[in-house]
This record gives structure tokens, C-alpha cells and sequence, in this order.
């Protein structure tokens, strides 16, 4: 099985940097993926990390670990319109397709 | 441009009423899910399909059923409604040989009384 663990909230200010961490334990790996979701909207894709090191994709990045079972997604430069749900998602080591996604981070991002 | 539509937004039932939620994707992608999500429950997967008329229980199948009759419709079926199934529903489609990542829906929100 898959246990995936992200804080639940975080606050930061508009024009900072934040680090959003995920942790996880998985039978294989298989792909990391990082998801964005407004409230009331659906979730949208960010990233994806499958080799180790840090993927870096205008003001955000996300950083891979295998061997820690770690990610971040860092968010620089905040804006308000940054204030979303973050989804840490381990990808199925046997049907690729297939994904499990962590409970999510609530970035609030205050004037 | 990708896209993956859902027949309601918002959907009102009572107790004991067979519900229909339908998924639509134009992206010719061969698997589709449908998750509910509920606060502080994250996505729960309920069941997946990774072809036509095949399906899988995902972790919450109990009180669900799905049918896949064409490639671009996953059904989602709730046989005898009841209020723990109030909740948003999300689908999803990914394409196989690609990295995967999972296009949404822009949700339903159900609400059984």
C-alpha cells in the first residue's frame, strides 16, 4: 500500500518563499506528481518528479528524494492567486495509469 | 485542448434514488477514475478503468457501481443513494505511455437528503 503525509495548512505572505513537504511510503515507486487545486475547482498539474533532484518550472519547483521518500514543492514570489490545496500523488507501481494521492496542504497566502 | 467534462455541478437527490454521473473526455485517453473528495479526507479513489467494459474497485468501491460502454464515457452509479454519499466527484483521464498525469473534471457536487 501507499501512506502519503503532507501538513494539513500553511500560511505564508505575498512575496515569500514557501516549502510545501510530502513524505511518503510506498511498496515501489514509481513517480511523483504535484497537483494545484482552487477551492471549488479541480485539481490541475504542476509536476512530476521521477529521478532525484530538483525540477524547476518558472516560480515553482519540485524536489525528489527516492531514497528518503521525500518531496517538496517550493512556491517563490507568492501571489494571493497562489492560495490553493496542494496534492502530493505517488504514481501505482502496477497500473501506471493509476495514482494515490496524499490529503493535501492548504496554502494561505496573506497580504 | 484537453478536456474532460462532467454532466452536472451540482445535483440534489433524495434517499433511496438511483444517480447517474456522467464523465466525458476528448482526449481519446484509455484510463478514467472517479474519486469522491470530502474535508479532511483528501481524494479517495473509487473505482478505475483502463479500457472499454473493463473496470477496477478502487479503496471506497462499496455502495458504487461504474460502466464503460466507449472509450470517452466513464459512468458513475450510485444504486440506492444514501446521505454518507454526499460529497464532491471528481473523474480523471491519463493517457498510458505519458507520464501520467490526470486530467480533472470540474467536479459534481451531490447532495442526498
Amino acid at each position: 500500500g501507499q501512506n502519503i503525509d503532507q501538513p494539513t495548512e500553511m500560511t505564508a505572505t505575498e512575496g515569500a518563499i514557501v516549502q510545501i513537504n510530502c513524505t511518503y511510503q510506498t511498496s515501489g515507486f514509481n513517480g511523483l506528481f504535484w497537483y494545484q487545486q482552487h477551492a471549488g475547482e479541480a485539481p490541475t498539474f504542476l509536476s512530476y518528479n521521477v529521478l532525484d533532484g530538483l525540477e524547476e518550472k518558472g516560480r515553482f519547483s519540485s524536489f525528489l528524494s527516492r531514497s528518503k521518500g521525500y518531496s517538496y514543492l517550493l512556491l517563490k514570489e507568492l501571489q494571493m492567486k497562489d492560495s490553493a490545496s496542494y496534492l502530493c500523488a505517488v504514481r501505482d507501481m502496477a497500473n501506471a495509469g493509476k495514482s494515490t494521492f496524499g490529503d493535501g496542504t492548504t496554502l494561505t497566502v496573506k497580504p | 485542448d484537453v478536456k474532460v467534462t462532467q454532466s452536472s455541478r451540482y445535483l440534489v437527490k433524495r434517499t433511496g434514488e438511483k444517480v447517474f454521473l456522467e464523465c466525458v473526455q476528448d482526449m481519446d485517453h484509455e484510463n478514467m477514475f472517479w474519486y469522491r473528495q470530502d474535508p479532511g479526507l483528501g481524494l479517495r479513489l473509487i473505482y478505475f478503468s483502463y479500457d472499454v467494459k473493463m473496470k477496477e474497485k478502487g479503496d471506497i468501491p462499496e455502495g458504487y457501481s461504474v460502466s464503460r460502454e466507449k472509450k470517452e464515457r466513464f459512468s458513475l452509479i450510485l444504486e440506492s443513494a444514501s446521505t454518507n454519499q454526499t460529497s464532491m466527484y471528481l473523474c480523471a483521464s491519463t493517457q498510458v505511455n505519458s507520464n501520467n498525469e490526470q486530467f480533472f473534471g470540474p467536479g459534481t457536487r451531490l447532495t442526498v437528503l
